[in-house]
């Protein structure tokens, strides 16, 4: 079974650019969530999607960071502008439902620097 | 506010030494409860998990831990540690709301000495 993908692995850009994620989660996996990792740091939710419905996205910045998931699968991050404490590790998980402590899967993540 | 800690920032133990990671919560409710481990370069793998029952869970990598609902603790333990083990820890929390947002600790680094 394939597990979740995200590219690039890598990105690096100036401040006030913008930046785009991509990830696929494992296939049949309902929910998928984005994390930003800082260094340090344990990962900080940014989003759930529940198919592509939106259940929690209130630690997302709104006015600089958005997030779709077309169709109730892929999915992509997007920051714009980028500040330099955007720079983390971002991070894609899925679950097969969610609810109920369903276990979440992580992909390799994308690294940021924002210089 | 819910909340995860893990009080021990780095650990060091020598390869076949005992190990154990703590981890402390605060939350109304008995929450679902997982540890992860992330090694360099890589995506977190889940270790274990406790949804209820069993207050001894056993995981991957021979590690197990226990949840003592008397202390808000699910520490993480390990009889005898290997090299390979080296890695951050962290633990989480699952939120038994409608959609079971999951909170995560900062985390342990753990280095083994050969």
């Amino acid at each position: 079974e394939a597990g979740v993908a995200q590219s690039p692995r890598y990105k690096i850009i100036e401040k006030r650019q913008s930046v785009a994620f991509w990830c696929n989660p494992i296939s049949g996996h309902a929910t998928l969530y984005w994390y930003q990792q800082i260094l340090g740091q344990g990962p900080k939710l940014l989003i759930q999607f529940q198919n592509n419905g939106v259940v929690d996205d209130s630690q997302l910045p709104k006015d600089r960071f958005s997030a779709e998931r077309l169709k109730g699968v892929d999915s992509t991050l997007k920051i714009q502008p980028a500040k330099l404490e955007d720079s983390a590790v971002y991070l894609c998980a899925s679950s097969l439902a969610g609810p109920r402590g369903d276990t979440q899967y992580f992909g390799p993540g994308t690294r940021l620097t924002v210089l | 506010a819910q909340s995860v800690t893990q009080p021990d920032i780095h650990i060091t133990v020598s390869e076949g030494a005992s190990l154990e990671l703590r981890c402390n919560y605060s939350y109304g409710a008995t929450p679902y409860l997982f540890w992860y481990v992330q090694s360099p370069g890589q995506g977190l793998q889940l270790l274990l998990k406790y949804f209820s029952g069993d207050t001894l869970v056993q995981g991957i990598k021979g590690f197990e831990a226990e949840f003592k609902r008397s202390q808000s603790s699910f520490n993480l333990r390990k009889p005898s540690v290997h090299w390979s083990d080296a890695a951050e820890y962290f633990c989480a929390v699952g939120l038994k709301t409608s959609y079971d947002k999951v909170i995560f600790g900062p985390g342990t680094s753990l280095s083994v000495i050969p």
